[in-house]
């Protein structure tokens, strides 16, 4: 199973609400994580997770807070956004974090839309 | 800090070979990376390549060249559904606390 599950696959939320994105892979990667994009743009790192641990968190917004129950389970919490916030969130994983980050292996994303 | 530079569109015909350049400035390379994202869908890994030379397969081929910090991505007898935006991304020793870089991205359009 080479696969990486996101849901939900849309998402239209107030400013005032409270969401969650999931993300969960079943390769036994010890590294997951998260991504935001924009159209017409690459990736843009949000956080690492590395053996279920936050390894990094690129300056991200507090209202972004992530999760990391288990090794094949990462959470996204969404809080108080704004709509410049509205993007896709791209979950994925890796073997590791160091040597193999290389190859990573997305998700489909969840389309996020702040109104 | 690390900066990559891909050509933003390219356009090829259906059957032909296209070549997506991408040139880096690194401190500390590791290895380049070549990910394929169709529009509305999901990065997907395509090749990496540590050492110098060129990687084949199947239609595709990356090519690294670490003394001129440049490599590339070919794609041969194009197909419609290689129509999509690729992006080189770089392992870096010293890009701080981001495992890998992502380019720009290269929009590809296959024509008939």
């Amino acid at each position: 199973d080479t696969e990486v599950t996101q849901t939900p696959k849309h998402l239209v939320m107030g400013m005032t609400n409270k969401k969650s994105l999931k993300c969960e892979q079943h390769m036994g990667h010890r590294a997951m994580y998260w991504y935001k994009q924009k159209a017409k743009k690459p990736p843009e790192l949000m956080f690492v997770y590395s053996y279920e641990k936050l390894s990094i968190n690129e300056s991200v917004p507090s209202r972004f807070s992530p999760e990391c129950p288990n090794s094949s389970l990462l959470n996204l919490h969404l809080h108080a956004l704004q709509p410049e916030d509205s993007a896709l969130y791209l979950c994925a994983s890796s073997q590791g974090l160091a040597a193999s980050s290389y190859e990573q292996y997305f998700g489909p994303g969840t389309r996020l839309t702040v109104t | 800090g690390q900066s990559l530079e891909q050509p933003s569109e390219v356009t090829a015909v259906e059957g032909a070979i296209v070549q997506i350049n991408c040139t880096y400035q690194t401190s500390g390379f590791y290895g380049l990376s070549w990910y394929q994202q169709h529009d509305g869908g999901a990065p997907t890994f395509l090749s990496y390549n540590a050492l110098d030379g060129l990687e084949e397969t199947g239609r595709f081929s990356s090519f690294l060249s670490r003394s001129d910090s440049y490599g590339y991505l070919l794609l041969q007898e194009l197909q419609m559904k290689d129509s999509a935006s690729y992006f080189c991304a770089v392992r870096d020793r010293d890009s701080g606390n981001t495992p890998l870089v992502f380019g720009k991205g290269t929009r590809l359009s296959v024509i008939a």
